[in-house]
């Protein structure tokens, strides 16, 4: 079954710590996105790699990192730099053609809900 | 302003009626236009993709784009309750470039009643 597997389902972190939200695709997908959904709102784009070892700021990148050191990987890292981290977290991939002018359609794994306690 | 704009709802239609969903974009240059469903706590699920002028048609799903007035909207004949969701309307932004960045307007949340 191809996919994006995202895990865990649920996390909670205390004040001060770092956590590791975990996104693997077995799609083949060249671009990988992470995105962050707050409630009632739509989402907003933190981190994205269209390549491996390679990867570029979103609009809402402080206190997040990431890295991206196989095709099929995309782990985030929400730091304790980040003040506000309680969120739902998609990843999101796409096949990506550099040098069309047409957008490839974005797939979404089930997400991580991050809960700071 | 905001780039991407949607009314956020609810919007409720009787069960067998059309609901009609709309969004503006800003950037003139965008190129390529997603509805995406999203069910309460779940993901975003990619339900239909336009990127030239007109009206797509899949099942009971129309998307229509009139790029001079910078408007996209989402038909949904014959609702269904299981229809009942928020509809996310997601744009290209990046210049009209190939590479995913998406901006995404906050959702319609739509309720279809029995």
């Amino acid at each position: 079954d191809g996919g994006i597997t995202q895990s865990p389902k649920y996390l909670f972190r205390k004040e001060g710590q770092n956590v590791t939200l975990s996104c693997e695709q077995n799609l083949n997908h060249d671009a990988m996105y992470w995105y962050r959904q707050d409630p009632g709102q739509g989402l907003r784009l933190i981190y994205y790699s269209q390549i491996v070892n390679d990867f570029q700021k979103g609009d809402i990148a402080e206190g997040y990192s990431v890295s991206r050191e196989k095709k099929e990987s995309f782990p985030l890292t929400v730091t304790s730099a980040q003040k506000n981290p309680t969120a739902f977290y998609l990843c999101a991939s796409s096949i990506d053609a550099p040098g069309t002018s047409a957008i490839d359609e974005q797939f979404f794994g089930p997400g991580t809900r991050l809960t700071v306690l | 302003q905001k780039e991407v704009e949607q009314n956020s709802g609810p919007l409720s239609v009787p069960e067998g009626a059309i609901a009609s969903l709309n969004c503006t974009y800003s950037d003139r240059v965008s190129q390529s236009f997603f509805w995406y469903r999203q069910y309460s706590g779940k993901s975003p699920e990619l339900i239909m993709s336009i990127y030239s002028n007109g009206d797509k048609e899949d099942g009971r799903f129309t998307a229509q784009l009139n790029k001079a007035s910078q408007y996209v909207s989402l038909l949904i004949r014959d609702s269904q309750p299981s229809d009942s969701a928020t509809y996310l309307c997601a744009v290209n932004t990046n210049g009209g470039t190939s590479y995913g960045k998406l901006t995404f307007g906050q959702g319609t949340i739509l309720t279809v009643h029995p």
